[in-house]
């Protein structure tokens, strides 16, 4: 059981490049979540999957897309990289709202955007 | 918009020592969560609390929904146990969390 998964680990990016992060969760859960964290700030929320087929933006959306692929997978994809989004990105995931159960982390990917 | 306030922002403990670390926000919530992050970056779920207390091992944690505040408690503090502490709300029927800006807790043997 390897719960959250999230690969990269690490990834460089020039200006105006773009990547997508992939995550995906061994534990059938509905919900899952993108976060960023930067020193100095609490953890953000970009996006969120309720459930299978649904997304919906959370605080800090701009310049990101989401994919809920299925059950399993959540992708977030930078389509033009800016260096404001160097920053930690970790991949989550809950059996239902965050109210009602656990959030399971992955282990990070480290971004930098020169 | 909740705002989640943690105090304090660092806190150094001998070996030994019983640990409070505090949170407070300013909307009612539907359950609260406290994070442990060790240096490396994982994030580990330590409790979600809707009321009460809960305790695992050395850890206890409490919430005052009128108060609006919780506590983190470490008793018999170990190095193993540096780490940033962060705390969580979770809105009735909301899927987002609005997070604190952790503590970071050091134990020195």
């Amino acid at each position: 059981n390897a719960g959250v998964t999230q690969t990269p680990k690490f990834q460089v990016l020039k200006t105006g490049q773009s990547m997508t992060l992939q995550c995906a969760q061994d534990m059938n859960h509905n919900s899952m979540y993108w976060y960023r964290q930067d020193p100095g700030m609490g953890l953000r929320l970009i996006y969120y999957s309720a459930s299978e087929g649904t997304t919906d933006k959370g605080e800090v959306p701009n310049g990101y897309n989401v994919s809920r692929l299925n059950k399993r997978e959540f992708s977030l994809r930078l389509e033009s990289a800016a260096p404001s989004q160097t920053s930690v990105y970790f991949c989550a995931s809950t059996y239902t709202g965050t109210g009602y159960g656990e959030q399971y982390f992955g282990p990070g990917t480290r971004l930098t955007v020169t | 918009k909740n705002e989640v306030e943690q105090s304090p922002q660092n806190l150094t403990a001998q070996e030994g020592e019983f640990i409070t670390i505090n949170c407070s926000y300013s909307v009612g919530i539907s359950a609260l969560h406290w994070l442990q992050q060790h240096p490396g970056g994982g994030i580990v779920s330590l409790f979600m609390l809707s009321s009460g207390k809960k305790k695992h091992g050395r850890l206890i944690a409490t919430i005052n929904i009128q108060e609006k505040h919780s506590s983190l408690h470490i008793t018999a503090s170990h190095p193993r146990d540096s780490a940033v502490y962060i705390c969580a709300v979770a809105g009735a029927g909301s899927y987002q969390l609005t997070f604190g800006k952790g503590t970071k807790l050091s134990v020195i043997p």
